[in-house]
């Protein structure tokens, strides 16, 4: 039973250029959410998403950011024009459903993508 | 959106003792809360979820929820070098239902001391 699975694992981009991320969540799993971590800094929230919809992008930034999940393949987090501020590591989770009664909907980690710009 | 705050440490405890990690949160609605360690570099993993107040109990850790106070606490007993890493506190999803968005704390940095 393979885990979230993130690629690439490590992402170099020079200023100006686009970055894809790339999630698959756990078997089973339709639930997906974005975070991203500064180096020495907590996880912050980017973005929610289900199947073909984006449920809660409150997080993301309002420019160059932008996320899907399709009905087939990965979830991708697309950065358009990185900066260097954009340099951080991006961690994708998976959970198989939301809340209902006191049955949590634990998140499953990915490994991360360490995004470097240049 | 549900605010927690946690001391970033590091703190730092001689191998074999208790080490006591505290977060505190804003919303009184929160039902349960999640914790998760980080080691450097590496992705977060849940290791405790308590939903009601009181202990709860699992190997080395207790998980404490104070709900009139605010705050839930995370204690392990005979610390371990392995131990040393990030801990991340999270409210987990109300009990009513629904989506909600999960806001980790900052976390605190835990040094167990060989």
């Amino acid at each position: 039973n393979a885990g979230v699975m993130q690629n690439p694992r490590h992402l170099v981009r020079r200023r100006g250029q686009e970055a894809r991320l790339r999630c698959s969540p756990m078997k089973g799993h339709s639930h997906v959410y974005w975070y991203r971590q500064l180096p020495e800094e907590g996880l912050k929230f980017m973005v929610y998403l289900q199947k073909e919809n984006i449920i809660d992008e409150s997080g993301m930034p309002k420019e160059r950011f932008s996320a899907e999940f399709p009905k087939e393949g990965p979830s991708i987090l697309r950065i358009q024009q990185v900066v260097r501020g954009d340099s951080a590591a991006y961690f994708c989770a998976s959970s198989p459903r939301t809340s209902g009664g006191i049955n949590y909907n634990e998140q499953f980690f990915g490994p991360g993508t360490r995004l470097t710009v240049l | 959106q549900k605010e927690v705050e946690q001391n970033s440490g590091p703190l730092s405890v001689p191998e074999g003792a208790i080490a006591s990690l505290n977060c505190t949160y804003s919303d009184r609605g929160s039902q349960s809360f999640f914790w998760y360690r980080q080691y450097s570099g590496k992705s977060p993993e849940l290791i405790m979820f308590i939903y009601s107040n009181g202990d709860k109990e699992d190997g080395r850790f207790t998980a404490q929820l104070n709900k009139a106070s605010q705050y839930v606490s995370l204690l392990i007993r005979d610390s371990q070098p392995s131990d040393s890493a990030t801990y991340l506190c999270a409210p987990g999803p109300a009990s009513s239902g629904g989506y909600q968005k999960v806001t980790f704390g900052t976390g605190t940095k835990l040094q167990v001391i060989p």
